[in-house]
């Protein structure tokens, strides 16, 4: 089981929006930043969101994610049938001296 | 444009030894920090090393210490991860990943381990 917890599972129809959270604790994700990644099965992860709330170039601004507390979220908007994939947190752990990884949600676009 | 590629996975057996290479192109590879990132079959994605630029900052997952070891070669461009005394828990494909910002903003394709008698 995850330090880091995500539900295992979302789903929503084309155009709708959809949030992942990702709950942890004050000596990860409430202590440093928390970024997000979404893989298709079979490739490499990519990266979504870094520093809790920021794109890297070429993401769209469909695509947000922010942080209160020692709970994440990432926003999806105006769902695609390519956003089908995993998703999965990240964070340092700063008591533990470790990088942490959600246990990943699958995302079914209906 | 930055890439890396590793290999250097393969079938060994239990208690077995492998080194994985990860070569990087595209980008100043002294300057940033690197991570090795794996994934058993059907399962989520489990951080495994990370060592800094310089080489001089290591750190390790409770799982693979004392058995695994990251280094580099900047000279090289190169990233290793050498695996001692394999388990059949550590079969997975392994990525290594550039460290940016507190993130992971370059993968490689992966290579695969499999440990099994």
């Amino acid at each position: 089981q995850s330090v880091l917890t995500q539900p295992p599972s979302v789903s929503a129809a084309p155009g709708q929006r959809v949030t992942i959270s990702c709950s942890g604790s004050s000596s990860n994700v409430g202590y440093n930043y928390v970024s997000w990644y979404r893989q298709v099965p079979g490739t490499a992860p990519k990266l979504l969101v870094y520093a809790n709330n920021k794109r890297p170039s070429g993401i769209p601004d469909r695509i947000s994610g922010s942080k209160s507390g020692t709970t994440a979220t990432l926003d999806i908007t105006g769902l695609q049938t390519g956003d089908e994939a995993d998703y999965y947190c990240a964070t340092w752990d700063s008591s533990l001296n470790v990088e942490l990884f959600g246990g990943g949600t699958k995302l079914t676009v209906l | 444009e930055e890439h890396l590629v590793e290999s250097g996975g393969g079938l060994v057996h239990p208690g077995g030894s492998l080194r994985l290479s990860c070569v990087a192109s595209g980008f100043d590879f002294y300057i940033y920090s690197m991570n090795w990132v794996r994934q058993a079959p059907g399962k989520g994605l489990e951080w495994v090393s990370f060592i800094s630029g310089g080489g001089g900052t290591i750190y390790h997952a409770d799982s693979v210490k004392g058995r695994f070891t990251i280094s580099r070669d900047n000279a090289k461009n190169s990233l290793f991860l050498q695996m001692n005394s394999l388990k059949d828990e550590d079969t997975a494909v392994y990525y290594c990943a550039r460290d940016q910002s507190e993130s992971m903003d370059v993968w490689g394709q992966g290579t695969t381990v499999t440990v099994s008698s």
